[in-house]
């Protein structure tokens, strides 16, 4: 399985400012996503980010609102903008490679004041 | 639309106590379900995939099981570290897609 770090582990931002969240693999995967965990609830779909191409965003979610980048087969940044305080949550890259599996990272959790 | 539902909501058990998860699912066309355990504060951490109804998986006390419409992940003799929430996600379809994830089981075992 890689092994996936994520910056910041944790951060208090003041409402209507934006947070850049970095997700980094130790190794090429072939796909790699982000997630939302609002507390006490269960994980949500944010987009696929692929590789030198647009994000894949799922219902919900908009570019605007949560740009995405992926520069290439080891990293990807997403960043949280405009934040309110329904943005808190944590936020969690995940990775699958060969198989359909998916690693997740330890998550990123934002709180929003 | 792909629906994942996990019962019980939460679980207490005594250290030893012996007890099953469920996750009944409706998707059309299943390729994949998972299982993760997440401790609180960390990120998922993957368990099991099981792809086809009668697989069977086990790993130290936990073993995973699945049928056409549910899995079950049985606990054997439950330590206190076992401690967490459990979730289950299934993959639908052909060549990669996502993972539609239930609100997941939270344990607790006592000593």
């Amino acid at each position: 399985s890689a092994v996936i770090s994520q910056k910041p582990s944790r951060d208090i931002c003041q409402r209507g400012t934006s947070l850049t969240i970095q997700c980094q693999v130790d190794s090429q995967v072939t796909m790699m996503f982000w997630y939302r965990q609002q507390p006490g609830q269960s994980l949500t779909l944010i987009a696929t980010a692929n590789q030198g191409s647009e994000a894949t965003y799922e219902s919900g979610f908009v570019i605007d609102k949560f740009p995405i980048s992926r520069p290439n087969l080891t990293f990807s940044t997403l960043t949280v903008s405009n934040m309110s305080p329904e943005d808190s949550s944590i936020y969690l890259c995940s990775v699958t490679a060969a198989t359909y599996e998916q690693y997740f990272g330890p998550g990123t959790r934002l709180t929003v004041t | 639309e792909d629906q994942v539902t996990q019962s019980p909501e939460a679980l207490r058990l005594q250290e030893g106590e012996s007890s099953s998860l469920n996750c009944s699912y409706t998707v059309s066309g299943l390729r994949g379900l998972f299982w993760y355990r997440q401790d609180p504060g960390k990120g998922p951490e993957f368990l099991f995939t099981l792809y086809s109804a009668g697989e069977e998986k086990e790993k130290e006390r936990l073993k995973a099981t699945l049928t056409k419409k549910e899995s079950f992940l049985h606990i054997t003799a439950p330590k206190p570290e076992d401690s967490a929430t459990y979730l289950c996600a299934v993959q639908a379809g052909s060549g990669y897609s996502t993972l539609t994830f239930g609100k997941g089981t939270m344990l607790l075992v006592s000593p």
